[in-house]
């Protein structure tokens, strides 16, 4: 069983736009949630973070937004660049349990267009 | 502070030899774990340390992949016998537990690009 999933394998968005970039959970303890962005022939690197507790989190041109009760995440770009065309996985986390383990979405593909 | 550091960065070998993964993880870091990442199955955790101590193997395919964690600032991931099946990038991660259970985020290495042909 899959806890945690991206159904877009990939989006493709033009320069400008904005990029929205969906996950979806199924194991409701789970209490803090992440997005990681990785680039080809690198590894992930962690990109912005939010806590069960909170609804939004805003860091520059990058926003997460938290819905519990769909047990949904998503992760808007604004504007979309083309330096931002890569794979974002979707991570979600036990606090204060598990020894610091994520369970990772299989990731979504972005492609900005210039 | 150099990140996380994985050796080989590429690695070819043939079916039925062993292959070793090594990683370096960020000083101070007392969590560590090991991914894989393929086309078809995204990023599976194999195996993660807190402290040097396995807290949880469950991923880990098969009898044929094994991990040790020898002291803080080292760790093996082997294969033995290696099979077309294995190939895959192989990733290590370390991140920094609190006492108080707070985790920080995984800081990834490059990755080891493993082929088994």
């Amino acid at each position: 069983d899959q806890q945690v999933k991206q159904n877009s394998p990939s989006l493709s968005v033009q320069e400008g736009r904005i990029s929205i970039l969906n996950c979806d959970y199924t194991n409701s303890m789970f209490d803090y949630f992440l997005w990681y962005k990785k680039y080809p022939a690198e590894g992930p690197t962690f990109l912005i973070s939010i806590s069960s507790i909170k609804d939004k989190n805003e860091d520059g041109r990058f926003t997460v937004f938290l819905n519990k009760s769909a047990k949904h995440l998503s992760l808007h770009i604004v504007p979309s660049q083309p330096g931002d065309s890569a794979v974002y996985f979707c991570a979600a986390s036990l606090l204060n349990t598990n020894a610091g383990k994520s369970t990772f979405g299989d990731g979504t593909t972005l492609t900005v267009k210039p | 502070d150099a990140g996380v550091i994985q050796s080989p960065r590429h690695e070819v070998t043939e079916m039925g030899q062993e292959v070793t993964l090594r990683c370096k993880p960020i000083s101070g870091h007392n969590s560590l774990f090991w991914y894989r990442q393929t086309m078809m199955r995204g990023l599976e955790l194999l195996i993660y340390f807190n402290n040097n101590v396995p807290i949880d193997d469950s991923g880990m395919p098969e009898d044929r992949f094994s991990a040790k964690m020898p002291n803080a600032s080292f760790s093996t991931l082997k294969i033995q016998p290696s099979e077309p099946r294995d190939s895959a990038v192989y990733f290590c991660a370390s991140s920094l537990v609190l006492t108080s259970g707070h985790t920080d985020t995984q800081y990834f290495g490059p990755g080891t690009r493993l082929t088994v042909l």
